[in-house]
Parts: structure tokens; C-alpha cells; sequence
């Protein structure tokens, strides 16, 4: 099946600084990645995702990057602020219109200092 | 519109004992999900249901665990003679059928604690 692997798994940056987290996925028929946020005690939202025929999305301050070839994917944040301190779960998936189940990173607490 | 809904928010029970979580979906979502969370980890896939297709129930640890959903909505795990290595905060997710990503909603969780 399939295994996710995500680094670090503990960040810390400064205000207005950018994040990056990186993830590994094992199965390449994986093809739909999402980025789940989840604040302390508060359920996981989610906050950007990309699909296997792109190579990059970007959403306002947050982007993700994917390479196929090497089976792995990164979320990029810029300009950082208090409010980005969470824990971001990368996940993959074999995504072909209808249902289908998630597998998650380990997670990554991110913290942005002042 | 309302979103998922989980039952109870906190569950402390005796090792031993069976407990059932309950799960209220998304209106009109078809698919629903269970995953486990425990401290400082990330989200374990458990099982899902789609529509009126067999369950994917790969995920579940043992035959200790089970779940249904009645009526294509509401969903139930149930965990039975329950071990402490159970304790965890147990989500429950819905999406849509179809679309062009496979957004899954989440629910607040229920933590369960096995002494």
C-alpha cells in the first residue's frame, strides 16, 4: 500500500520568513495530493491540493510543487504570519472521480514567531 | 449549511468494554470516512463507505473494529472489548461523489480514552 513520508516534523520561522515541508509518496499510481491544516484542537481543513497532471499551484501565499518522477511533493508558505501556526498533514491518494480513502504524513507543527 | 457532526466529544471508558462513536455526515455527501488519530500522529486510515458499494475496511486494525452506515448517512464504529492502546481521537470525514478533487470534510472528533 501506500506510505507517505513527511520533513520536519517539528518548524519553527520567523514572522514574514517562508516554510517549506517536504513529502515522499511510495505508490506511483498515486495521483491527487491535498495539504490538510489543523490548529490545536481543531479538525484538519482543507487547504490546497494538486493533481499528478500539474506540476505546481498556488493559492495567494501558499503553493504546492510535485515531481512525479521522484515522487515527491512540497508545500510552500511565504511571508509567514502568527496565524500559520498549525500542524500541515500532507496525504495522498488514487483519485478517479468517486471515493477514495487518504494516506497521511506524520504531520509537521509549524510555528511562527514574532 | 451544517457540517460533520460527531458523538459523543469525549469518551472515557474500562478496558474490556465495547463503545460505539456515531457519525452525522455532510447532507448529501455520499462518501464517509474513518480515520484515528493518536497523540502527536498523523491521521490512520480505518475505513470508508461509498454510496451503496462494499466498504473499503483495509484500514481496521483488528476484528475488534467494526462500522456501519444506515440508510447511506449516518455511520457507526464500533470498537469492542476495547484496549488502551485504542485511545485516540477518532475522526470522521464526508465528501461528494464526484468532482475535481476529493475534498474530505472533517468532523470535531471524538477522543477516546481506554484506562
Amino acid at each position: 500500500g501506500e506510505n507517505v513520508e513527511q520533513h520536519p516534523s517539528t518548524l519553527s520561522v520567523q514572522e514574514g520568513d517562508s516554510a517549506v515541508i517536504k513529502c515522499t509518496y511510495s505508490d506511483s499510481a498515486s495521483n491527487y495530493f491535498p495539504w490538510y491544516k489543523q490548529e490545536l484542537g481543531k479538525r484538519p481543513q482543507l487547504i490546497i491540493d494538486i493533481r499528478s497532471n500539474v506540476g505546481e499551484k498556488k493559492d495567494q501565499r501558499i503553493a504546492v510543487t510535485l515531481n512525479k518522477t521522484a515522487k515527491h511533493f512540497s508545500l510552500h508558505i511565504t511571508e509567514t504570519q502568527p496565524e500559520d501556526s498549525a500542524v500541515y498533514f500532507c496525504a495522498a491518494s488514487i483519485w478517479a472521480g468517486t471515493a477514495s480513502k487518504l494516506t497521511f504524513g506524520t504531520g509537521t507543527r509549524l510555528q511562527v514567531t514574532l | 449549511g451544517a457540517g460533520v457532526s460527531q458523538s459523543p466529544s469525549n469518551k472515557v471508558t474500562e478496558k474490556g468494554k465495547d463503545v460505539e462513536l456515531r457519525c452525522d455526515p455532510i447532507s448529501g455527501h455520499t462518501a464517509l470516512y474513518w480515520y484515528r488519530q493518536s497523540l502527536g500522529q498523523g491521521l490512520e486510515f480505518l475505513i470508508y463507505f461509498q454510496g451503496n458499494s462494499a466498504p473499503d475496511k483495509s484500514g481496521l486494525p483488528s476484528d475488534r473494529f467494526s462500522a456501519e452506515r444506515t440508510g447511506g448517512s449516518v455511520s457507526t464504529l464500533t470498537i469492542q472489548r476495547t484496549q488502551q492502546e485504542d485511545s485516540a481521537v477518532y475522526l470522521c470525514a464526508s465528501s461528494a461523489r464526484q468532482g475535481a478533487r476529493n475534498e474530505q470534510f472533517f468532523g470535531p472528533g471524538t477522543r477516546l480514552t481506554v484506562l
